[in-house]
């Protein structure tokens, strides 16, 4: 069964702080993905990457950074937390798309992060 | 601007009888279509995909419809069950996206079903 495990369920940091979500896959996938998920606005794709030191931005980066040192962890990084990051955090990861075919996305439990 | 859209924020229905959540999307590109399942406090679980080559998938007591000329999608959900009550997201996925499945949410849409 597919894990992806985000290293905390609550956390809370004060505003200018340097804040590390971290995310961790057991299924080998080359595909990562950092989500926000807000009341009223659905999940919302801050970056992604495809293979390891690779990333791109998603629909909403600003703010925001990642790394991918390793297949296996991705890093979602608030260079300096402000009180409009206060949100729900989701990754997920997946295997990349074979030609004619789809790969899910599998989510881990979020990150519940509060900036004061 | 939003591509896929769920119009209805919450929808209440009686257990045993049918949910159907609704899913617009605006791009044509799109070619294949989820939905996933979200309880408070747990992660997005996936429950049924349907591709632009169909208009319809069945899994259990899941049915997902597929209108390409409408841009319309829904989930239908017979019987409901109490333990159905969660947040439904519509997601799709098009062509031209390269070897990442970068899928685009809707809303969301908020199912209660009452014993």
């Amino acid at each position: 069964d597919v894990k992806v495990t985000q290293s905390s369920r609550y956390l809370v940091k004060r505003t200018g702080e340097k804040v590390f979500l971290e995310c961790v896959q057991d299924m080998d996938h080359e595909n990562m993905f950092w989500y926000r998920q807000d009341p009223g606005l659905g999940l919302r794709l801050i970056y992604f990457s495809y293979d390891v030191k690779m990333k791109e931005k998603g629909d909403i980066p600003e703010g925001y950074s990642v790394s991918r040192e390793k297949k296996e962890r991705f890093s979602l990084i608030l260079e300096s937390a402000s009180t409009n990051q206060t949100s729900m955090y989701l990754c997920a990861s997946s295997f990349p798309l074979p030609t004619g075919g789809r790969g899910n996305q599998h989510f881990g439990d979020g990150t519940r992060l509060s900036i004061l | 601007d939003q591509q896929v859209k769920q119009n209805s924020p919450s929808l209440s229905v009686q257990e045993g009888r049918i949910s159907i959540l609704n899913c617009d999307y605006t791009n044509s590109m799109f070619d294949y279509f989820l939905w996933y399942k979200k309880y408070p406090a747990e992660g997005p679980t996936f429950l049924i995909s349907i591709s632009s080559i169909k208009d319809k998938n069945e899994d259990g007591r899941f049915t997902v419809f597929l209108n390409k000329s409408a841009k319309h999608l829904s989930l239908h959900i017979v019987p409901s069950q109490p333990g159905d009550s969660a947040v439904y997201f519509c997601a799709a996925s098009g062509r031209g996206g390269g070897a990442t499945n970068k899928l685009i949410f809707g809303t969301g849409t908020l199912l209660a079903v009452q014993p």
